[in-house]
Order: structure tokens, then C-alpha cells, then sequence
């Protein structure tokens, strides 16, 4: 598709298990970001790719999370033993070039819900 | 440090009137950029406007326009005319203009509902 899909729109886990969310971003996009947006919130920040790298993980609230871009195209994000604080929309963005110079697209996010 | 204020937390106004949405950003930088981003209820962000901040001029598309004052570091979005289909969230939002730059910083965000 033309623009940013992440899968699954939604999960259901249970307190303490692991999941990954899927982002794959618009084709030749070399900038992707994940961002978190709890419930009457603005998104924020988690992690920032630059091709295959982390250019900037200050976001990541704490070591259970973390997330990969191996091939420079899709991310996955990962959470391990996941909280209940954990619950949030999880949106995934990308852009030609970092967002200092340009326009970032936002796929739909994934319901990540903790019971 | 950087930081967005949207202090309209919700705004519902009747079809057809005129609506401003404020936004209050503090940034040590003296180069950056500005951004507007609607989320309707299906809950995709979608781009609006980008400004850069040494383009102080007024901006209007259509039935929206965008006030930048730098003197008093806000940007406001006006939608005249306002329609059912404006009801959305909208987030004001402030990124360092730097070809290095990672992170777009978000407000809280505005709902606004439009009433037919």
C-alpha cells in the first residue's frame, strides 16, 4: 500500500507476557519513528531509526522495550513482561528524510491493551 | 528544553462558526519547525501544515489558516466556516530543524466537536 501499516491494529495480552508490533513504512522512507500515545494524550517519542540503526532511543521508558529494523525497511517494536501501564496506542511513522526537514507519515497504530 | 501547550483541552462550537485552536511551544533552538497534525476518531495522524520558523507569514488553505507569531511563540490554526467533518483532535507539535533531528514533540492535543 501507499502509505504506513502497522499490525495488528490490535492486541490483547496478559500482564507479564511478551509481544512485538509490526511497522512497515512507506517504500524508500529512510526515517522511522515509534511513538506512544496514551488515552487523551499526544503521541511521545520513543525511538528513531535512521536506515538500520537507533539514531536516537532517548524515548524508550525502560529496558523492556526495544525495537529493530534489520533490513533497513520494517520495525518491530518489543516489549517484554509487559504492565498493564504498557496499554497505549502504539503509532509507527516515516519520512523521506529526518523530521527536521521534512513531512512524517503516521500508519493507523496498534491498540496494545495489558490486562 | 522543548514543549507544546495546547490549552484548550476541548472546544465544541455550532456549524458554520468560526473556531481558533492555540498553540504555545518553548524551544531553546533558534531554527525549528512548527506542525499541525488532525486525528479523527479513525485515529491516523494526518499532516496538515509544516512551518519553518523563519517564515513568519500567515499561511491559509482553504478554510484554514495558521497565525505564527514568534514574538509570542505560538501558532494558532483557525478553520472558518467549520463543518461536521473538522471534529477530530488536533495536535500542535515542534521538531528541530536539523537534518539529524529525531523527534516531533506533540501537545496534549485540542478535541474539537462541530455541532450540525
Amino acid at each position: 500500500g501507499a502509505g504506513v501499516s502497522q499490525t495488528p491494529s490490535n492486541k490483547v495480552t496478559e500482564k507479564g507476557k511478551y509481544v512485538e508490533l509490526r511497522c512497515d513504512p512507506i517504500s524508500g522512507h529512510t526515517a522511522l519513528y515509534w511513538y506512544r500515545q496514551s488515552l487523551g494524550q499526544g503521541p511521545e517519542f520513543l525511538i528513531y531509526f535512521q536506515g538500520t540503526g537507533a539514531a536516537d532511543d532517548s524515548g524508550l521508558p525502560n529496558d523492556r522495550f526495544f525495537a529493530v529494523r534489520p533490513e533497513g525497511s520494517v520495525s518491530t517494536l518489543k516489549i517484554q513482561r509487559t504492565e498493564r501501564g504498557d496499554s497505549a496506542v502504539y503509532l509507527c511513522a516515516s519520512s523521506l528524510t529526518p523530521t527536521g526537514t521534512t513531512e512524517a507519515f503516521f500508519g493507523q497504530g496498534t491498540r496494545l491493551t495489558v490486562v | 528544553a522543548q514543549k507544546v501547550t495546547q490549552a484548550q483541552t476541548e472546544i465544541s462550537v455550532v456549524e458554520k462558526e468560526d473556531v481558533t485552536l492555540d498553540c504555545v511551544y518553548e524551544t531553546r533552538d533558534t531554527t525549528y519547525y512548527l506542525f499541525w497534525y488532525k486525528q479523527p476518531p479513525s485515529g491516523e495522524l494526518v499532516f496538515l501544515i509544516r512551518r519553518n520558523s523563519f517564515d513568519e507569514q500567515n499561511e491559509i488553505s482553504g478554510r484554514y489558516s495558521w497565525n505564527f507569531q514568534k514574538s509570542t511563540s505560538s501558532f494558532n490554526f483557525t478553520i472558518t466556516a467549520s463543518q461536521v467533518v473538522d471534529s477530530a483532535v488536533y495536535f500542535c507539535a515542534l521538531s528541530e530543524a536539523d537534518s539529524s533531528a529525531s523527534k516531533i514533540i506533540f501537545g496534549s492535543g485540542t478535541r474539537l466537536s462541530i455541532r450540525p
